[in-house]
């Protein structure tokens, strides 16, 4: 039972356009949302966040929205470099049976800009 | 500050030996988490550790286990090992604060099982 769901497995745009990374989850109970980007042979980075009670959170070129109703939440890459070219992980924070926060990730969407 | 680190970076094993793996956190951060990446599964949270104490389990089989030291170093085994491990490993590290949810992560360790 995947939770967190990245549909699209890849992504291309050109450089200086929009890249839209989208990703959907089925549990109500998530109370914080991360994406993170992952280069080959790097382990994941943090990239930005948002909470539950928010709808839109800005750092720089990119920014999280969150629709609650829709269970959706997307990442806008605005303009896109080539740099930005890596796997782009969605992950959800929830309170774990331990506890204690845990992380539940999507399978991951890989963007490629194009110069 | 020094990041996450982990070792070995590259590792290679037989069918039905067991391996260690290892995490250093960054410094002050006392919750460890490891996770399983394979190709098309994404990252598969197998479990967290905090205060040496194991708080959360993912759905993996008893033969993966972990612990954690008193100077928050974590080490993960996996005991009689099967041709599907063969992973990414990675450990993250984060804070134990309210409404910090940021976990940082270490390169990783490539298991791969022949």
């Amino acid at each position: 039972d995947q939770q967190v769901k990245q549909n699209s497995p890849s992504l291309s745009v050109q450089e200086g356009r929009i890249s839209i990374l989208n990703c959907d989850y089925t549990n109500s109970m998530f109370d914080y949302f991360l994406w993170y980007k992952k280069y080959p042979a790097e382990g994941p980075t943090f990239l930005i966040s948002i909470s539950s009670i928010k709808d839109k959170n800005e750092d720089g070129r990119f920014t999280v929205f969150l629709n609650k109703s829709a269970k959706h939440l997307s990442l806008h890459i605005v303009p896109s470099q080539p740099g930005d070219s890596a796997v782009y992980f969605c992950a959800a924070s929830v309170w774990g049976q331990g506890g204690s926060e845990k992380l539940v990730f999507g399978k991951g969407t890989k963007l490629t800009v194009n110069p | 500050k020094a990041g996450v680190t982990q070792t070995p970076r590259y590792l290679i094993k037989t069918r039905g030996q067991q391996v260690t793996l290892s995490c250093s956190p960054i410094s002050g951060h006392r919750s460890v988490s490891w996770y399983q990446q394979t190709p098309g599964q994404g990252l598969q949270f197998l479990f967290e550790y905090f205060s040496e104490t194991q708080r959360n389990k993912g759905n993996f089989p008893g033969r993966f286990s972990g612990r954690q030291f008193s100077n928050s170093r974590s080490e993960m085994n996996v005991s009689t090992l099967e041709l599907g491990d063969s992973a990414l490993y990675l450990c993250a590290s984060s804070l134990v604060r309210y409404g910090t949810y940021e976990q940082y992560f270490g390169p990783g360790t490539r298991l791969t099982v022949t």
